[in-house]
Order: structure tokens, then sequence, then C-alpha cells
């Protein structure tokens, strides 16, 4: 069984430019959410997919948008990159046994992103 | 409130002690709580869980307690080996919070040879 896997590892982008981060789900999962985790801090919720429609979504602005595709697999895409976007960027996939809701998330690696 | 300061709470215990750590959670109608493990440049890995309808839950040298009363979650670890030490996340969930887990603010455990 294939765990969660994201792309790529590392990201060095400048200020004003957009960005596209990938994530492959656990086999057998349909739901993916997105964190954004600063230096030092615990994980922050960015958003929710079930079955390809957002389910839920955090204290994030519009340039911070997704996407689930019919494979489960999902993109993060963040618009007009500020310094502060500067992170290491989560996603977890679980199997969607409530909606979605109250289930197990299984984090990949994550994609470092640094904004200069 | 959610994840706030920077300053890690931190653990040290020698190897072979039993680990001990807290967390308190923030919304009362938090049902599902999860512990993570994250080492340094990884992403969190998932240790144990636990539904609001038990009390206490027991895996591989790991148990959670929960006291909903005080809104209070442990992680004991036992026989703490050097292999433990990373940052442990405590993170909450409820149904009507759209998938968000909500995540403490995290204890660096070190262990001592």
């Amino acid at each position: 069984e294939t765990g969660v896997t994201q792309s790529p590892t590392h990201l060095i982008k400048t200020r004003g430019q957009q960005v596209t981060l990938r994530c492959s789900s656990q086999s057998g999962h349909n739901t993916v959410s997105w964190y954004q985790q600063a230096l030092g801090q615990g994980p922050q919720f960015i958003f929710q997919y079930y079955r390809e429609e957002e389910n839920g979504r955090g204290n994030f602005p519009p340039r911070f948008s997704g996407l689930q595709f019919p494979n489960y697999s999902s993109e993060l895409n963040v618009n007009a990159l500020e310094l502060d976007d500067s992170a290491l960027y989560l996603c977890a996939s679980s199997p969607g046994l409530a909606g979605g809701y109250t289930d197990t998330q299984y984090f990949g690696p994550g994609t470092r992103l640094t904004v200069l | 409130g959610e994840n706030v300061g920077l300053h890690l709470p931190t653990l040290s215990v020698q190897e072979g002690d039993n680990s001990i750590i807290n967390c308190a959670y923030s919304n009362s109608a938090s049902d599902y709580f999860i512990w993570y493990k994250q080492e340094s440049g990884k992403g969190p890995q998932f240790i144990i869980d636990i539904r609001s309808n038990m009390d206490k839950r027991q895996g591989q040298r790991v148990t959670v307690l929960l006291n909903k009363t005080v809104k209070h979650l442990s992680l004991q670890i036992a026989a703490t080996q050097p292999g433990d030490s990373a940052v442990y996340f405590c993170a909450e969930d409820a149904y009507n919070q759209g998938g968000k887990l909500i995540f403490g603010q995290g204890t660096e455990l070190s262990v001592k040879p």
C-alpha cells in the first residue's frame, strides 16, 4: 500500500509568482486535506476535498485554491505569492468514511516552499 | 486558540523512562482526537487516536487518556527510546468543522541516552 506522496519536495519562488503543489492520496482514500505549517508551529488547515468537491475551508484568502481529480489526487495553487507564504505545505488523505469528517488523516512528507 | 506562539514546550527524559505529554483542547464539541509525531523535515506521523465515547486507549507502548470535563488529552509513552525524539502534536476534530483538524502547540520530546 502506497502512502501519501507530494511533489515537489522543495520549491523556491519570488514574491508575486504563482505555485502549484501536488499530492497523491493513499490507496483507497477519497478525501484530501491541505495544511500550511510555519516554522515552529502546528499545521493550519487550508481546505479539504471530498470526492472532488471542496468540503471545508480554513481562514485562508481566495488566492489559495485547490482541485481534486477523479483519481482523488489533488493540487494546491497559490497565486500572488507573499513572503509569509514561506512554509511547509502538507497534504493529508483520509478514507472518507463519514463524508470526510472526523476521519483519520494521514500526512505526506510535505513541500517546503520558500518565497524570496 | 490555534497554534499560538513560536516557543515549543520541551520535555527531556532519560532513555527507558516513561514520558507523559499533555494537551489542552479548545472546542467542547470536538469528538475525535489524534496524536501525531513529527520528526525534523518530515510530515506528521499518526500515532494513536481516540473518540469522545472513550477515556482511554492503548497502543504499542503508547496510551492516550481523554478527560472531557476539563478538555484535556495526554499521551503516555512507555520505556521511551531515542527514536521517540520528535515534536508531538495533539489534534482535535468535530463533525461541524468541515474536515478541519485543529492542532495544539506541540511538545518537543528529547530522549537522553
